[in-house]
């Protein structure tokens, strides 16, 4: 079966700290891999996304992510987190239909 | 430039009503998408167009649940006899063209809540 599990549904950390957030996925197509990002009364937005190639992607606002095809994970990373990278991330998996995981709401205090 | 527009915002409906939610996508993008994302998890995918076309119901999770897209451009999603379990925030999101190095963009939502 097709499926994204995120391994923290809540994370707090304090500004400067790193982040790493964990996603494993399971999908019989072509794997294209997502992360979303919905800030507090925003729409969800684009991070970033792996297509092939590179398998370390840089996104937007300093965050990246490697694809490890042997472990079947999208770990998404940032060095020093910032208050306003507050807000619920989203990894997902598709091709035409998107399939997400339930999501991490990360807190940061300032 | 104008992004994905979602109507109503919000919506209150009593158990056993049809509803009808609206979705502008960006202008000139083919592919027109329709999530579910009930409270605690993420969006769960309905349906989704290719122009006029719907090339893809298996996310529907009832026949009480229709969609359409007559003219290429806005989207309706239809339920029917809405029950409690309706509720939840509908997103659409649309996007330039199938196949990789798509991005769908995404509208805010219509929050569905069934009385």
């Amino acid at each position: 079966a097709q499926s994204v599990s995120q391994h923290n549904h809540h994370v707090i950390l304090s500004e400067a700290a790193s982040l790493e957030l964990g996603c494993n996925y399971s999908y019989g197509g072509t794997v294209n891999l997502f992360w979303y990002v919905q800030y507090p009364g925003q729409h969800l937005q684009l991070l970033l996304k792996y297509f092939s190639g590179d398998p370390l992607v840089k996104g937007i606002k300093g965050f990246e992510a490697e694809f490890i095809k042997s472990k079947f994970s999208f770990n998404l990373r940032k060095p020093s987190v910032q208050w306003s990278d507050t807000a619920e991330y989203f990894c997902a998996v598709g091709d035409d239909k998107i399939i997400f995981g339930k999501g991490t709401r990360l807190h940061i205090l300032p | 430039g104008a992004g994905v527009s979602q109507s109503p915002r919000y919506k209150v409906a009593k158990r056993g009503q049809d509803v009808a939610l609206r979705c502008d996508p960006i202008s000139g993008h083919v592919s027109l998408f329709w999530y579910q994302q009930a409270l605690g998890q993420g969006p769960e995918f309905l349906t989704y167009f290719q122009n006029e076309a719907q090339l893809d119901k298996s996310g529907l999770p009832s026949d009480r649940f229709f969609a359409e897209r007559p003219e290429g451009s806005v989207s309706t999603l239809k339920i029917q006899r809405t029950q409690q379990e309706d509720s939840a925030v509908y997103l659409c999101a649309s996007s330039l063209i199938q196949g990789q190095g798509y991005e769908q963009y995404f509208g805010p939502g219509t929050r569905l809540t069934v009385t």
